[in-house]
């Protein structure tokens, strides 16, 4: 059974530092890219990163523009962990993140396909 | 970026209506498109990819269809436990961006 566990969330001041981890199992996990995606109180779905897992291109990082040069996303495939370091941290960061196995191929593009239950960031002066 | 436009924002319906989502992309995205749906407190769910495809356990009145820049996502007969808000996504390119969202809500 494929498991996704999110932990690290918590409360911070603006320009604070965060790390949320995520522990993945019942699946190969090197095979797959790894997502977080977030959703702020009362907002839609934003992507946030995902880290490439295995190949030439293994541990390349992307990011959405607005946590670009804030946000590290980083895995450990032998622990089975994906990582997100947070820093500068402001209100517009407040939200749930998802930690998502996202599948890749050359016909369907890159899509979620299990999400862990997700964890809450808060930043409050 | 891609930037994907959901529409309605809203849908009141009951049950047993037939519910149509539409989404836009800004650019031609083959048929590079996943819908997901998302209820309160709950992790979202993904239900098509490949603009057309079922993903494994999803009921089959769920179907979408599109390619290019329109695509659109249907739920053939609305059940009680649909009532939630989905989402489409662009697949193709990164950044990964997401619509908006609509909100499917009891009539």
């Amino acid at each position: 059974e494929v498991q996704i566990l999110e932990s690290g969330g918590g409360l911070r001041q603006p320009g604070g530092s965060l790390r949320l981890s995520c522990a993945a199992s019942g699946f190969m996990f090197s095979n797959y890219y790894m997502s977080w995606v977030r959703q702020a109180p009362g907002k839609g779905l934003e992507w946030v990163s995902i880290v490439i897992g295995s190949g030439t291109g293994v541990g390349n990082a992307y990011y959405a523009d607005s946590v670009k040069g804030r946000f590290t996303i980083s895995r450990d495939n032998s622990k089975k962990m994906v990582y997100l370091q947070m820093d500068s941290l402001s209100a517009d960061d407040t939200a749930i993140y998802f930690c998502a196995r996202t599948h890749y191929d050359f016909s369907s593009g890159y899509y979620v396909d299990q999400w862990g239950q997700g964890t809450l960031v808060t930043v409050t002066p | 970026d891609i930037q994907m436009t959901q529409s309605p924002s809203l849908v009141s319906a009951s049950v047993g209506d037939r519910v149509t989502i539409t989404c836009r992309a800004s650019q031609a995205i083959s048929s590079w498109v996943a819908w997901y749906q998302k209820k309160p407190g709950k992790a979202p769910k993904l239900l098509i990819y490949a603009a057309s495809s079922l993903q494994s356990g999803v009921p089959s009145r769920f179907s979408g269809s599109g390619s290019g820049t329109d695509f659109t996502l249907t739920i053939s007969t609305l059940h009680p436990e649909d009532f939630a808000t989905y989402y489409c996504q662009q697949s193709n390119s990164f950044p990964l961006t997401f619509g908006g969202g609509t909100e499917v809500e009891i009539k």
